[in-house]
């Protein structure tokens, strides 16, 4: 069973505007949360994490929210730009200090 | 420059050939670990490592084998290859367990 899920698989934003990067987990032991950009032939590299004691960590363009009630976080990139285009994973850390990972989602920015 | 090293990038084989993908990392970290990438199922952890000497299986260890002799290096050993271990394999590190991880750049494995 997958317990970090990427509901959405592609998504694509106008260069400019916001974009919004959801995803949901089952197990409320996760206590770290993360998330990855990759780009293609290239090793994914970290973006942006957040604790489960806050609801918002911003970095820049990236602000990542933290709903613990709902089990969902979400990366906010605003403004979105084309070198934004990346597969992006979200990642939650759990017992045994794993880290699981989603299925990815692949964001396209249009110039 | 502080990186993650892994070898070969890419490899084509054939069913039970045993082979031994390479990681290496400069930056002294204590957590090392190896990932696939599938499609749909994103990044899924093999074997872990905290630090020499000392490793513990993943999600989807079965069939691969690891070492970690010295703390920069953590090869993956695949003792018989299948093809149901095609995929996309990664390796990272990282300061602390499961913190910020750093990637190598990926090695694409295809067994015939």
């Amino acid at each position: 069973d997958q317990q970090v899920k990427q509901n959405s698989p592609s998504l694509s934003v106008q260069e400019g505007r916001i974009s919004i990067l959801n995803c949901d987990y089952t197990n409320s032991m996760f206590d770290y949360f993360l998330w990855y950009k990759k780009y293609p032939a290239e090793g994914p590299t970290f973006l942006i994490s957040i604790s489960s004691i806050k609801d918002k960590n911003e970095d820049g363009r990236f602000t990542v929210f933290l709903n613990k009630s709902a089990k969902h976080l979400s990366l906010h990139i605003v403004p979105s730009q084309p070198g934004d285009s990346a597969v992006y994973f979200c990642a939650a850390r759990g017992y045994g200090n794993k880290l699981v990972f989603g299925a990815g989602t692949i964001l396209r920015v249009k110039s | 420059e502080a990186q993650v090293t892994q070898n070969p990038r890419y490899l084509i084989t054939v069913t039970g050939k045993k082979l031994t993908v390479t990681c290496s990392q400069n930056m002294n970290h204590e957590y090392m670990s190896w990932y696939r990438q599938d499609p749909g199922l994103g990044l899924r952890q093999i074997y872990y490592s905290m630090n020499v000497e000392v490793t513990d299986k993943g999600d989807v260890p079965e069939g691969y084998k690891v070492s970690r002799k010295e703390k920069r290096n953590f090869p993956l050993i695949l003792e018989s290859p299948s093809p149901n271990q095609t995929s996309l394999y990664f390796c990272a590190s990282s300061v602390w367990v499961a913190g910020e991880l750093f990637f190598g750049e990926g090695s694409r494995l295809t067994v015939l």
